[in-house]
């Protein structure tokens, strides 16, 4: 059964704070992605990945930055978090060829800056 | 830029039909439509590809106007089961990722 994991459900952080959102996938997926949901804007992109050590910005990369060491983790870093950071945070993978092939979303991690 | 749906929202009772439309100012390779019940993860239903054909399975399938950069999901004699927010995701030319619409979503009451 295929599956995207994330590190927590809920997390509060404090203003200014390092946060760290993690993502696997077991699927052996190449391309993996960040984004975040906000009421009445949808899905938006933050960053994603092709390739082990690859990245590319999404629509709304500041102040956010990401890591993939290994194929199947995908990490999300807030360097400051900031209250307009709050929000829920959704990993996905796929297949290399985005056009082509489903994302498979995991749960989400909703973040609340305090 | 992101792609806009319409509705925004939609209620209607178990048996009735409601389509989904969305839209783009870009010229799309393909177009992606999920699903997301409340507090769940979005959930794919389909893709469509440019010079592809209409797809369903069971009682929702959709639609891609190329020439109109458009594409329709259509729910026919809705379940309980169908309610949630559905999302378009597109996808144009060369662009490794999927933009998504802001959502619709869909109530059906017994």
């Amino acid at each position: 059964d295929v599956k995207v994991t994330q590190s927590s459900r809920y997390l509060v952080k404090r203003t200014g704070e390092k946060v760290f959102l993690e993502c696997v996938q077991d699927m052996d997926h190449e391309n993996m992605f960040w984004y975040r949901q906000d009421p009445g804007l949808g899905l938006r992109l933050i960053y994603f990945s092709y390739d082990v050590k690859m990245k590319e910005k999404g629509d709304i990369p500041e102040g956010y930055s990401v890591s993939r060491e290994k194929k199947e983790r995908f990490s999300l870093i807030l360097e400051s978090a900031s209250t307009n950071q709050t929000s829920m945070y959704l990993c996905a993978s796929s297949l290399v060829g985005t056009g082509f092939y489903e994302q498979y979303f995991g749960p989400g991690t909703r973040l609340t800056v305090t | 830029q992101q792609p806009v749906q319409s509705p925004q929202a939609v209620i209607l009772r178990e048996g009735e039909d409601a389509v989904i439309n969305c839209s783009s100012s870009k010229a799309l390779y393909s177009v992606h439509w999920y699903r997301q019940k409340h507090g769940e993860a979005p959930v794919f239903l389909m893709i469509l590809l440019k010079g592809g054909e209409q797809k369903g399975h069971d009682k929702i399938s959709a639609s891609f106007n190329e020439k109109k950069q458009q594409s329709s999901l259509y729910l026919t004699a809705s379940q309980l089961s169908y309610s949630g927010t559905y999302f378009c995701g597109t996808v144009s030319g060369s662009a490794r990722q999927l933009t998504f619409g802001s959502g619709t979503q869909l109530t059906v009451l017994p």
